[in-house]
């Protein structure tokens, strides 16, 4: 069985330009979410979404959005970027129910110049 | 609002010792999940454990072992034998009922296993 897979794995963007991530679930799981993981901050959730629909979100400011395809592939936005957002863009995979144990793509390492 | 800590952000040990990563959590709600992650220099989080908050029982998969205390708020994580591979990022996480899949994670232990 396939895991979960990101794209791309690196990115380099210089501030006030845009990004999309891409991630897609291991085939069968209906819920994926982002997280961001930085050196001072840790790992913090950014959202959920479950048959796309975002069904949770975490304290980021609106510049970070995302999305559902029908197919549960999900992409996530940030727009407007500042070196702040530089970071490792992990998703997670998981089944229909909650409390389930999320499955991890190896992350997007985004650097914002 | 729900916590996690981990206090020892990073430990080093010799091959073959035993350790123990702490793992303290805060939540309000009488049901939720505690979780353990395993991140290697790839960067690709591995679980390796669930635990839900009426199991009390403690686990023990081949070297690991987990020892859930209600009482104290802990989760915590032995390795036994340590080995080289066991060297990574640990991390602690919780969820509770009601928020999906979110989890909040701890700031992670730092493990370097020396050979």
């Amino acid at each position: 069985k396939a895991g979960v897979t990101q794209t791309p794995r690196y990115l380099i963007k210089t501030r006030g330009q845009q990004v999309t991530l891409s991630c897609s679930p291991i085939s069968g799981h209906r819920s994926v979410s982002w997280y961001q993981q930085t050196p001072g901050q840790g790992l913090q959730f950014l959202f959920e979404y479950f048959s796309e629909t975002q069904r949770n979100k975490g304290n980021f400011p609106g510049r970070f959005s995302g999305r559902q395809f029908s197919n549960s592939r999900s992409e996530m936005n940030v727009s407007t970027l500042e070196l702040g957002d530089s970071a490792l863009y992990l998703c997670a995979s998981s089944h229909d129910r909650s409390y389930n144990e999320q499955f991890f793509g190896p992350g997007t390492r985004l650097t914002v110049l | 609002a729900q916590k996690v800590t981990q206090a020892q952000t990073e430990i080093s040990v010799v091959e073959k010792e035993d350790v123990t990563l702490d793992c303290v959590y805060e939540t309000r709600d009488t049901t939720y999940y505690l979780f353990w992650y395993k991140q290697p220099p790839s960067g690709e989080l591995v679980f390796l454990i669930r635990r839900n908050s009426f199991d009390e029982q403690n686990e023990i998969s081949g070297r690991y072992s987990w020892n859930f205390q209600k009482s104290t708020s802990s989760f915590n994580f032995t390795i036994t034998a340590s080995q080289v591979v066991d060297s990574a990022v640990y991390f602690c996480a919780l969820s509770e009922e009601g928020v999906g899949n979110m989890l909040t994670f701890g700031g992670g232990t730092r493990l370097m296993v020396k050979p």
